[in-house]
């Protein structure tokens, strides 16, 4: 069964304009983690934003801030006064586990991507 | 931040041969370290999980003789690839993290082409 779901294969967005790329995800363990990742071409994987399922606020990091919606299983990530630099592969990802202090493993499973395109 | 480091970015090799991919945590020590394999256009698919002085943990449908993993110490781990053919041509990303830190921190992969 798909865990992570990114339904957007592509999304296009103005620069300075807010962007908001979608991810569903299926769990049962009540336990987890959601992640986005930012792939640019050259193939690295940076690190965006986290939201832990027991968290009680939306997580935050500068332009980035995710719509963490529990019961509906969703974390949308969203990107303000979108540049051009944000241009590139968007990927969620999810870390089911014991917690916070599981000792380490840390197994992150991806979505499919979703490819940021800004136009100037 | 924490830093992982991977070796080489990019290899062509001929069909038959075998390729070592090295991924290195260069800050921090890692008891867990993951391989993911990546087709152009896709998704990260996790192949195996490196566990410090143990047997890696393999995905099924991953062929655990043909993607052998090593990981010696705590700041190394191996990920060789035997008897390569061209379908094993793709983009290999390890990842590590410090333990109780969230994050997983990746290298920055390697594009392995077999000729």
């Amino acid at each position: 069964a798909q865990k992570i779901t990114q339904t957007q294969p592509g999304m296009f967005v103005q620069e300075k304009e807010a962007v908001t790329l979608d991810c569903t995800y299926d769990t049962s363990d009540p336990s987890y983690g959601l992640f986005w990742y930012k792939q640019p071409s050259s193939g690295e994987m940076i690190f965006l934003i986290y939201q832990g399922s027991y968290d009680q606020q939306n997580a935050t990091e500068g332009r980035y801030s995710l719509n963490f919606q529990k019961a509906r299983k969703s974390a949308n990530l969203v990107i303000s006064a979108s540049q051009l630099g944000d241009s590139a592969m968007y990927f969620c990802a999810m870390r089911e586990g014991r917690g916070r202090f599981s000792g380490g493993y840390n197994k992150l499973i991806f979505g499919a991507g979703t490819r940021l395109a800004v136009h100037p | 931040g924490a830093v992982v480091s991977q070796h080489p970015s990019r290899v062509i090799c001929k069909s038959g041969t075998s390729v070592k991919i090295e991924c290195r945590s260069l800050d921090f020590q890692a008891t867990t370290m993951f391989w993911y394999r990546q087709f152009p256009k896709q998704s990260l698919m996790l192949m195996a999980t490196s566990n410090e002085g143990s047997k890696a943990t393999y995905e099924q449908g991953v062929e655990k003789d043909k993607f052998l993993i090593n990981h010696a110490s705590l700041t190394l781990s191996t990920l060789t690839v035997t008897s390569a053919h061209p379908e094993d041509s793709s983009f290999y990303i390890c990842s590590a993290s410090p333990g109780t830190n969230e994050k997983l921190f990746f290298g920055s992969g390697t594009q392995l082409s077999v000729l």
